[in-house]
């Protein structure tokens, strides 16, 4: 299976600030199908982006996704105070589809 | 707006079995695919497994560490998923996630609140 990693663990920032966090896959991603997901304290996650770089309907132009092959980034322009949450990367172009371990974005 | 709710979860000996329901509104459940997905403790996401549409064949599918004690099933008349676990390990303690899935194969486009499940002796 594809194994994925996340890169830093945890992001420490202040409100208005830029993040930039990267995933990092054991192998190739077939059609570079990885998604994004972010999930707040004590709320289920939520799909952010898919096929690398697709916003998901609802989702802020603030966050933005890039990369292919085995490397990944989602950017998220200027911090707002909800975006301070764990992001995880999903890979969903093999089989069985895997996440990483997630990067927390905390107030610094 | 789609609402997905699960119920079921509750504390288990090893060994035993539980069984989850979601509910499931705003979708069209009878074309959807719908997933599980599963959160330990202060850990990270983890693919339970996959159930098609009928009127995509229906297929299932599942993670290697649940496969062959879990079953993913649906119920289009009632708008329902559940997910049958049994032989119920410590390692299953999780909060599960009923999911359906959207703009690709397994990606989960929108989310339950979950429903813990604790196995304990």
């Amino acid at each position: 299976e594809i194994v994925l990693t996340q890169s830093p663990g945890t992001l420490s920032l202040s409100p208005g600030e830029r993040a930039t966090l990267s995933c990092r896959a054991s192998q190739s991603v077939p059609s570079n199908y990885l998604a994004w997901y972010q999930q707040r304290p004590g709320q289920a996650p939520r799909l952010l982006i898919h096929g690398a770089s697709t916003r998901a309907t609802g989702i802020p132009d603030r966050f933005s996704g890039s990369g292919s092959g085995t490397d990944f980034t989602l950017t998220v322009s200027r911090l707002e105070p909800e975006d301070f949450a764990v992001y995880y990367c999903q890979q969903y172009g093999a089989s069985p589809p895997t996440f990483g371990p997630g990067t927390k974005v905390e107030i610094k | 707006e789609v609402q997905l709710v699960e119920s079921g979860g509750g504390l288990v000996k090893p060994g035993g079995s539980l069984r989850l329901s979601c509910a499931a509104s705003g979708i069209t459940f009878n074309v959807a695919w719908m997933s599980w997905v599963r959160q330990a403790p202060g850990k990270g996401l983890e693919w339970v497994g996959r159930i098609k549409s009928k009127t995509d064949g229906g297929a299932i599918d599942y993670a290697a560490p649940v496969k062959g004690r879990f079953t993913i099933s649906r119920d289009d008349s009632k708008n329902t998923l559940d997910l049958q676990m049994n032989s119920l390990k410590t390692e299953d303690t999780a909060v599960y996630y009923c999911t359906a899935v959207g703009y690709g194969d397994y990606v989960s486009a929108s989310w339950g609140r979950g429903t813990l499940v604790t196995v304990s002796s």
